[in-house]
């Protein structure tokens, strides 16, 4: 059973325009959530991550969007590039004194076409 | 800045052989975690050790173990090996500071060929 949903599985944008990603949990005991970024082959990079305690991130061109009351969180890439076509996965974890596993989405396979 | 170090990139074995992965965790990080990751799938959690102890377990087969050592590079060992096995094994580390978000920053992965 996923305990994080993702979608869409695959998203096309032109370059120049927004990539929106979405995810929804089901664990309240979720309290940290990242999103990654995955070349083909190589290991997933962090690109940004959000606490329940704030609604909204942004660095740069990703903002994350967070809803606690809807357990969802959502990835926006604005002025999307070539370089961004990857594969990205949310994330949550739960905080613990001794680290936390992290668990994943299904991921989102992202092509910006020039 | 230094990064997540995992050897060997590449290891092909036969069935019912053992292998054995390594991972250097970034200087000071006190957590190493691992993940498999199958062909199109999101990476799933294996096993984790905080200061040498282990401190949470996934998915792990009884046929696979590891263990973190006193300068916190950690192994895991994969015995009798399946074809299933096949797959990327990730290592990822943190710097638990106790009550502190833990980024996880990742290696580069692993590729696990079994014949």
């Amino acid at each position: 059973q996923q305990q994080v949903k993702q979608s869409p599985q695959s998203l096309i944008v032109q370059k120049g325009g927004i990539s929106i990603i979405n995810c929804a949990y089901e664990n309240t005991a979720f309290d940290y959530f990242p999103w990654y970024q995955q070349f083909p082959g190589k290991g997933p990079a962090l690109l940004i991550a959000i606490r329940p305690d704030v609604s909204e991130k942004k660095e740069g061109r990703f903002t994350i969007s967070f809803n606690k009351s809807a357990k969802q969180f959502s990835l926006h890439i604005m002025d999307s590039q070539p370089g961004d076509s990857a594969t990205y996965f949310c994330a949550a974890s739960m905080r613990e004194t001794s680290g936390s596993r992290l668990t994943f989405g299904e991921g989102t396979q992202l092509t910006v076409n020039p | 800045a230094a990064g997540v170090i995992q050897s060997p990139r590449h290891l092909i074995k036969e069935k019912r052989e053992t292998a054995t992965l390594k991972c250097y965790p970034i200087p000071r990080h006190d957590t190493v975690y691992w993940y498999q990751q199958g062909p199109g799938q999101d990476p799933q959690f294996l096993i984790s050790f905080y200061e040498k102890m282990q401190s949470d377990k996934g998915s792990i087969p009884d046929r696979f173990s590891a263990q973190q050592f006193s300068d916190y590079h950690s192994e895991l060992n994969m015995s009798s090996l399946e074809l299933g096995d096949s797959a990327l094994y990730f290592c990822a580390s943190s710097f638990n500071s106790g009550g502190s978000y833990n980024e996880q920053f990742f290696g580069p992965g692993t590729r696990l060929t079994v014949l």
